[in-house]
C-alpha cells in the first residue's frame, strides 16, 4: 500500500479555510484515498475517502489531482472544534475484505490548529 | 445507536496481571479491529476480526489474543500484562451487508488508557 506524507503541524484562523496538503506519489490505480481525523484523546473519526473524482460532504471537500498523487482536505469554514490531528491514508479496495483494512498505514498525520 | 462503545475507560495494571478489553458495536458491522496508539507513533493494528468466530493477527500481535463470540462484541485479552503494553487502545468496526453510503469506514470507540506499572 502506498505510504502518505503530511506536514507535521498547520494553524488557520477560525471562519477561514484549512487546506490539509497529502502527498501520495506511489498510489495505485485501485486505492481510495481516506481522511480521518482524531479530536484529543478521542478515537479516529472518518472524514471523507475518493478513488479519482473530487467528493464534498457536510464535513470537508476533498480535491484529488488528475495524476493522484496528492490531495488536499478542505475544510471550507474552519471552527475551534476542527482542531485535530488529520490523517491521510490510502487503502486499496472496498472494505468488503478486511485484509484491506489490515493493510492501513495509519501515519502521525498533520496537527491542525484552529485560532480564535 | 451508542455506535463503537468501550469499557472500562481507564486501568492500572501491575506487570503480570490480566485483563481484558471489551469492544461493543451496535451497528451490526461484519469486521471488527483493535489498535493500539503510542506517543511519536501512528495506530497499529493488533488484531482484527472478519466475522463472529473469526480472528486474524495484524502488525504487532505478540502479548494479546481475541475472542469474537458474539458478532456484536470483541474482546481483547491480556493474559500477562508488561509495561510496553502501556499505550491507549482503540476498537473499531466496519462493513456492513446491507450497504449505505458509508458502508467502507471504520467507526472507532472512545479508547481504553491502559498503565502498565
Amino acid at each position: 500500500d502506498a505510504k502518505t506524507t503530511q506536514p507535521t503541524s498547520m494553524d488557520c484562523a477560525e471562519g477561514r479555510a484549512a487546506n490539509l496538503p497529502c502527498n501520495h506519489s506511489t498510489i495505485s490505480g485501485n486505492e481510495y484515498v481516506y481522511w480521518y481525523r482524531q479530536i484529543h484523546s478521542q478515537g479516529p473519526q472518518y472524514i471523507i475517502h475518493g478513488l479519482k473524482n473530487n467528493e464534498t460532504n457536510e464535513m470537508a471537500s476533498l480535491i484529488i489531482t488528475e495524476d493522484r498523487k496528492s490531495s488536499t482536505l478542505i475544510l471550507p469554514h474552519a471552527t475551534l472544534r476542527d482542531t485535530a490531528v488529520y490523517y491521510c491514508i490510502v487503502r486499496v479496495g472496498k472494505a468488503r475484505n478486511a485484509g484491506n483494512n489490515r493493510k492501513l498505514i495509519w501515519g502521525l498525520g498533520t496537527s491542525l490548529a484552529v485560532n480564535p | 445507536n451508542a455506535g463503537v462503545t468501550q469499557t472500562p475507560k481507564f486501568r492500572v495494571l501491575k506487570t503480570g496481571q490480566s485483563m481484558t478489553l471489551l469492544c461493543a458495536q451496535d451497528m451490526n458491522h461484519e469486521y471488527m479491529y483493535w489498535y493500539r496508539q503510542d506517543p511519536g507513533m501512528g495506530l497499529r493494528l493488533i488484531h482484527y476480526s472478519v466475522g463472529e468466530g473469526t480472528t486474524a493477527k495484524g502488525e504487532v500481535p505478540d502479548g494479546y489474543n481475541v475472542s469474537r463470540l458474539k458478532k456484536q462484541n470483541f474482546l481483547l485479552g491480556l493474559e500477562s500484562a508488561a509495561p510496553s503494553q502501556t499505550s491507549v487502545y482503540f476498537c473499531a468496526s466496519s462493513y456492513s451487508r446491507s450497504g449505505g453510503p458509508e458502508r467502507d469506514t471504520q467507526y472507532f470507540g472512545p479508547g481504553t488508557r491502559l498503565t502498565v506499572l
